[in-house]
């Protein structure tokens, strides 16, 4: 069990690039979750997918966020135009899917940090 | 609705006891306990769930009052591996999608 892989795992680019996260859950977990946490806070949910499909998406993100689970396997979370308040830890989550969500722990990845200039 | 924390800091002494308490404005159907260390990913160490179950760390306990729709985390005799920032996470229904994270408690051990 390799556990949940996050690549890279530090980006730093300059405000009004475009920067691609990817994932990788732990095989066989069929739900996958993207996070952002900045300094001194819990981790903020971005969006959720069940196999390949996305149901769940926060009214918090903005248009220039998109994620995408092709496979069912993988994940990228793209964003478009970055600003300098994008910089945050933006964290990869996976789980069984057995039950729902509410009942099954999430393995978190090891982050990618990201930082906008 | 962010699920609120208390303490946000303490610091204790290796051996002391702490509670740690999540509280919500909204009904609760879980509540999921992380631990996160500095530089780290946050790791999962309990959930509770409406009823009464609870999954998890056979050394570490929590409550779940539905009622007051609160849940308390108990560290016993702390050991220094215990530091670090600790996370609530709450659903608000059985069907909901989305854990939504308190600000956390940070807990600091020394010898």
């Amino acid at each position: 069990d390799t556990g949940v892989s996050q690549d890279p795992r530090h980006k730093i680019t300059k405000r009004g690039q475009n920067v691609t996260f990817r994932c990788d859950p732990i095989s066989e977990h069929n739900r996958l979750y993207w996070y952002r946490q900045t300094l001194g806070q819990g981790p903020e949910f971005l969006t959720y997918f069940q196999n390949e499909a996305q149901l769940e998406k926060s009214r918090l993100l903005s248009d220039r966020f998109s994620a995408e689970r092709p496979k069912g396997s993988f994940s990228t979370l793209e964003i478009q135009r970055t600003e300098q308040g994008d910089s945050a830890m933006y964290l990869c989550a996976s789980s069984l899917g057995s039950g729902t969500s509410s009942d099954n722990e999430q393995f978190f990845g090891p982050g990618t940090r990201l930082t906008v200039l | 609705q962010q699920p609120v924390q208390s303490p946000q800091a303490v610091i204790l002494r290796e051996g002391e006891d702490a509670v740690i308490n999540c509280s919500s404005s909204k009904a609760l159907y879980s509540v999921h306990w992380y631990r996160q260390k500095h530089g780290e990913a946050p790791v999962f160490l309990m959930i509770l769930l409406k009823g009464g179950e609870q999954k998890g760390h056979e050394k570490i306990s929590a409550s779940f009052n539905e009622k007051k729709q609160q849940s308390s985390l108990y560290l016993t005799a702390s050991q220094l591996s215990y530091s670090g920032t600790y996370f609530c996470g709450t659903y608000n229904s059985q069907g909901a999608q989305k854990l939504v994270f308190g600000q956390g408690t940070r807990l600091t051990i020394n010898p």
